[in-house]
């Protein structure tokens, strides 16, 4: 079992509609990050979180601590969302980030 | 402030050669971490340094090696390529490396290896 799992591994939905993706992890964390990868392969950070919740423009990022989960959530979604949303975890015993697999979106017009 | 940079964007290499890519962090930034993306793999971490010492390395063979100069820049090595090599090629800097401080990424280095 990996210990970064991401759902759905893949995701098409229309533009307007609000967009989910989960990530669960089974191993001790000092944080949890959110990136983007569009075709081209650049990584753009996100989110980095520790609890609770943030937020930028139409992107919510929340986690749980107890229950070893995040949601990445898109609101209002446009096919400029479209990309790879990759979930990974800092451990807190060292400094490597444990990746998961990575949820591929397409936000048809 | 500029961002990471990563050079060469990309190379196209022989099988046998060897590689070196470079990873420029942001400006204050003393840990440079670096990863390996393939499409049967996903994205595996190779290793990080700090202040120019190697502190934390992942599961590949002695042909990857890397080093840190006293400005932070940080070089990635390959020796004797393999077609398994080909991959994109990602740095990550922060400003100490400690959990919880925030990433930054490079675009990447992709890297083909015929």
């Amino acid at each position: 079992k990996n210990e970064v799992e991401q759902s759905p591994q893949n995701l098409t939905a229309q533009e307007g509609e609000f967009i989910t993706i989960n990530c669960s992890y089974s191993v001790g964390i000092s944080a949890l990050h959110w990136l983007q990868q569009h075709p081209g392969g650049g990584i753009v950070s996100l989110f980095m979180l520790s609890s609770g919740k943030k937020k930028h423009g139409r992107l919510i990022a929340t986690i749980n601590i107890q229950e070893k989960h995040s949601s990445l959530h898109i609101t209002a979604s446009h096919p400029r969302d479209s990309a790879v949303y990759i979930c990974a975890v800092q451990t807190d015993s060292n400094y490597q980030l444990i990746w998961g697999a990575g949820t591929k979106l397409i936000i048809k017009p | 402030k500029a961002g990471v940079t990563q050079t060469p964007r990309y190379l196209i290499k022989t099988r046998g050669q060897q590689v070196t890519l470079s990873c420029s962090p942001i400006s204050g930034h003393r840990s440079v971490s670096w990863y390996q993306q393939t499409p049967g793999q996903g994205l595996q971490f190779l290793f990080e340094y700090f202040s120019e010492t190697q502190r934390n390395k992942g599961n590949f063979p002695g042909r990857f090696s890397g080093r840190q100069f006293s400005n932070s820049r940080s070089e990635m090595n390959v020796s004797t390529l393999e077609l398994g090599d080909s991959a994109l090629y990602l740095c990550a800097s922060s400003p100490d490396g400690q959990p919880r401080s925030p990433l930054h990424f490079g675009s990447g280095t992709r890297l083909t290896v015929t």
